[in-house]
């Protein structure tokens, strides 16, 4: 039972533009949400998060929108760089779980100079 | 501040074996909890441990087992070692005050190898 997908394992973008990532979720007991970007051999690190109170939540050249009614929130990166090529996470949190996180299986995101 | 820090970072153990990993917080976190990473199954919650008392266990079985010391540092512990435990073991700390949300920061993880 996946209750946090991420349906495009891969997202090919060009320098300045636009990366838009998205995730599905499930479980209406979800009421924190994150994002982390992960290099090869390295741990997740964390990018930008949102209460379920919340429908955006932005910083820096990362914003992250939530739509409660559709269970569905998506990571915009603008102006995206090269540096930006990582896998990317969505994950969620119950309000009674403490730091229980339920992830998606990642999107490789790949900026082209 | 000092990040997360996972020892060691690589660990080669023979099918049967056991193996301990080690994991320091960062200074004034006091949660931590593990996670396995695997091509397959992707990142899967292990447990996690907070003020030494383990709040929260994931669907693991009793092979997997962890304690938390008074300082937070935590430790995992793999019994009988089995050639699907060959994963990369991600450890995260939270400050995980429950009135308000606190993102976990992740280490660099312990990569073992089961042969």
């Amino acid at each position: 039972d996946q209750q946090v997908k991420q349906n495009s394992p891969s997202l090919s973008v060009q320098e300045g533009r636009i990366s838009i990532l998205n995730c599905d979720y499930t479980n209406s007991m979800f009421d924190y949400f994150l994002w982390y970007k992960k290099y090869p051999a390295e741990g997740p690190t964390f990018l930008i998060s949102i209460s379920s109170i919340k429908d955006k939540n932005e910083d820096g050249r990362f914003t992250v929108f939530l739509n409660k009614s559709a269970k569905h929130l998506s990571l915009h990166i603008v102006p995206s760089q090269p540096g930006d090529s990582a896998v990317y996470f969505c994950a969620a949190r119950e309000e009674t779980s403490g730091s229980r996180l339920t992830f998606g299986e990642g999107t490789q995101l790949t900026v082209n100079p | 501040k000092a990040g997360v820090t996972q020892t060691p970072r690589y660990l080669i153990k023979t099918r049967g074996q056991q193996v301990t990993l080690s994991c320091s917080p960062i200074s004034g976190h006091r949660s931590v909890s593990w996670y396995q990473q695997t091509p397959g199954q992707g990142l899967q919650f292990l447990f996690e441990y907070f003020s030494e008392t383990q709040r929260n266990k994931g669907n693991f079985p009793g092979r997997f087992s962890g304690r938390q010391f008074s300082n937070s540092r935590s430790e995992m512990n793999v019994s009988t070692l089995e050639l699907g435990d060959s994963a990369l073991y991600l450890c995260a700390s939270s400050f995980s005050d429950s009135s308000y949300n606190s993102p976990l920061h992740f280490g660099n993880g312990t990569r073992l190898t089961v042969t």
